[in-house]
């Protein structure tokens, strides 16, 4: 089975632009998370998904970053407009609920530069 | 709210040494606990996990037993490989669908 899928690898833009990061999670998974991660905060939870619907955002920074997920094989996390504090690493990871705490499987991520 | 503490690194060690990463959490109710491991330019990768008091986890050597009373679960190998440097993570989840708490992380150096 192909693992969670993300896009761009690396992501290298200037400040004031939108950047848009895609997600696509494991075929079956219905849980969809968000993560960055920072040397200064380590990796912090942005926002999950269940079953398609955003459950608890409350760790997205601000409202210039936003997510999606229009359907059960794909989400989007975007930017608007960038910062240069925005750069990060950030992770998207799915998850098959129901019947005990399954891990989390986690993609390679994207590392985001902001000039 | 829930929160991992692990002993801040770089941990050195020479192979074959003994580790041991200390993780200590709070939370509310009976999180399930995990170990994740991240090798340069990659994703995070499950080590191991446990979902209840007394369970031990255990993957390629390394070993954690989840302590309630002492909330904690530290990561312990016998002998450690230069292949096993890495950075590695702490974590927590309350169950189900939640999202996971991070500790910040321990990076392991292990020199031949």
């Amino acid at each position: 089975d192909a693992g969670v899928i993300q896009s761009p690898r690396h992501e290298v833009t200037e400040m004031g632009q939108e950047v848009t990061l895609r997600c696509k999670p494991i075929s079956g998974h219905n849980s969809l998370f968000w993560y960055r991660q920072t040397m200064m905060r380590g990796l912090e939870l942005l926002i999950y998904f269940n079953n398609n619907v955003p459950i608890d955002d409350s760790g997205m920074p601000e409202d210039r970053f936003s997510a999606k997920m229009p359907n059960a094989s794909f989400s989007t996390l975007k930017i608007q407009p960038s910062e240069p504090r925005d750069s990060a690493v950030y992770f998207c990871a799915s998850i098959r609920t129901g019947g005990g705490s399954q891990p989390q499987h986690f993609g390679d991520g994207t590392r985001l530069s902001i000039l | 709210g829930n929160s991992v503490t692990q002993m801040e690194g770089p941990v050195t060690l020479s192979e074959e040494a003994f580790l041991t990463i200390n993780c200590t959490y709070t939370a509310t109710g009976y999180p399930s606990l995990f170990w994740y491991v991240q090798y340069p330019g990659e994703g995070l990768q499950l080590l191991l996990k446990a979902t209840k008091a007394d369970d031990k986890g255990s993957n390629k050597g390394f070993e954690a037993t989840y302590r309630k009373e002492t909330t904690s679960f530290h990561l312990e190998k016998g002998s450690v490989q230069v292949s096993d440097s890495a950075v590695y993570f702490c974590a927590l989840t309350g169950g189900g669908a939640d999202g996971l708490t991070f500790g910040k992380g321990t990076h392991l150096i292990i020199q031949p």
